[in-house]
């Protein structure tokens, strides 16, 4: 019945080892979402596809990229991680954009050590 | 880019009072505003949203929002707060993309 899955649920990784995160949809929606949430914090928008046009967020840093080789799978790359990475990640679709509801997933708990 | 404004930080309220949240929005045309609730370690759940119409709009678990245009605001509110609704609120503001505001912590005593 789920709409949008994350895996894992919680990825522990080693600082500056490559770190990949990965989110489905069964939903077919056009558009998916990766959001960085840090405790207590707002979920920081990192970048978002629509369809397969890429759209970086100005503040996101190099070291994150983002994969969406079909409609229902988009991965988020972590190509060094810092100890400032450690945060939840959450994966989002929605049908058009901004202007029609969001669907998240149960988010990745990253830890970095 | 639009943006998002969520005064209170923390709220605390007694079990049966009632609950107002405050959003204010910053947008230049007609927001889409959203309000979605977090549990720990959960992802967002959609409570109510507004695309245009009746400015005030019902949502799930008792909850509703009244769309001011003139205060730039979409506040939300409960008539009588449940200990299970204890909870981090969002709200959000979207245009092509999805932006939140940095949430309000809702404390709920017995």
């Amino acid at each position: 019945d789920a709409m949008v899955i994350q895996n894992p649920r919680y990825q522990v990784t080693q600082f500056g080892k490559p770190v990949t995160l990965s989110c489905s949809q069964t939903l077919n929606h056009n558009v998916m979402y990766w959001y960085q949430q840090k405790s207590s914090q707002a979920p920081k928008l990192l970048f978002h596809y629509y369809d397969k046009d890429f759209n970086n967020e100005a503040d996101t840093p190099d070291n994150f990229q983002s994969r969406r080789p079909n409609t229902s799978f988009c991965f988020l790359d972590i190509r060094s991680p810092g100890l400032g990475d450690a945060a939840m990640y959450l994966c989002a679709t929605s049908l058009q954009g901004g202007n029609t509801e969001a669907f998240f997933g149960q988010g990745t708990r990253l830890t970095v050590v | 880019a639009q943006s998002v404004t969520q005064p209170d930080i923390h709220i605390t309220v007694s079990e049966g009072a009632s609950l107002e949240l405050r959003c204010n929005y910053s947008y230049g045309a007609t927001p889409y505003l959203f309000w979605y609730v977090q549990s720990p370690g959960q992802g967002l759940q959609l409570l109510l949203k507004y695309f245009s119409g009746d400015t005030l709009v019902q949502g799930i678990k008792g909850f509703e929002a009244e769309f001011k245009r003139s205060q730039s605001s979409f506040n939300l509110r409960k008539p009588s707060v449940h200990w299970s609704d204890a909870a981090e609120y969002f709200c959000a503001v979207g245009a092509t993309d999805m932006r939140f505001g940095a949430g309000t912590r809702l404390t709920v005593k017995p």
